[in-house]
């Protein structure tokens, strides 16, 4: 089993609609928890860290659901500049973050 | 933005070249990390350095040499190289090695002939 896994999409959307994508790790001992955001060929850029009580910055919400061991982000009124990979991430301790392979969005007007 | 650089951007090898990779940090922070990122793999991580002192060697090849001067640069010292080696590699930094965010570079991409 993969220690985050998340469905690779792509997600086709139109602009405005709300999307969300979910994503699961394997290690209960998992200390804190990110979205990164990854343009085409350019590096991962932090989103949002998530938290247990659910965090929301803007058009952006991220759950964590311990218990279940899956994290999730929403995404509402989607913007064409919102088209990238996004990336779930755990920090397993110790600085040791893992990747998933990141689930890819297109916002088409 | 300009928090943390690689030189270079792109680079393409023989197998039997030696060249190194180089990162810098303008953050103040005191650990740096290599990843590589092949296509269609999540980033993995390589190494970890925390005030110059090497804390993780994630089973990378001795073909990959890190070495961090100060706690502001950190370089990558390739040799012997093989064609599966061609990715992405990046360099990230964080203020510590708790649960610090980490900061990217752009990324040297990297191809091995």
């Amino acid at each position: 089993r993969k220690e985050v896994e998340q469905d690779p999409g792509p997600f086709n959307v139109p602009e405005g609609a709300t999307v969300a994508f979910n994503c699961t790790y394997s290690n209960s001992a998992s200390q804190s928890f990110f979205w990164y955001r990854q343009d085409c060929r350019k590096e991962p850029k932090l989103l949002m860290s998530v938290y247990s009580s659910g965090n929301e910055d803007g058009r952006f919400t991220a759950q964590l659901n311990r218990a279940s061991q899956y994290i999730s982000l929403l995404i509402r009124d989607s913007k064409l500049s919102d088209s990238a990979t996004y990336l779930c991430v755990v920090n397993t301790g110790f600085q040791k973050l893992v990747f998933g392979t990141g689930t890819r969005l297109l916002v088409s007007p | 933005e300009t928090g943390v650089t690689q030189t270079p951007r792109h680079l393409v090898m023989g197998m039997t070249n030696k060249k190194s990779l180089k990162c810098e940090q303008h953050l103040g922070h005191n650990a740096m990390y290599w990843y590589k990122q092949s296509a269609k793999k999540p980033l993995e991580l390589m190494f970890v350095y925390s005030l110059e002192e090497r804390v993780e060697n994630n089973s990378v090849p001795s073909r990959f040499s890190p070495e961090c001067p100060n706690s502001s640069h950190l370089f990558l010292h390739l040799h012997t190289l093989q064609p599966e080696d061609s990715a992405l590699y990046l360099c990230a930094s964080s203020l510590g090695t708790g649960e610090e965010t980490q900061y990217f570079g752009p990324g040297t991409r990297l191809l091995v002939l």
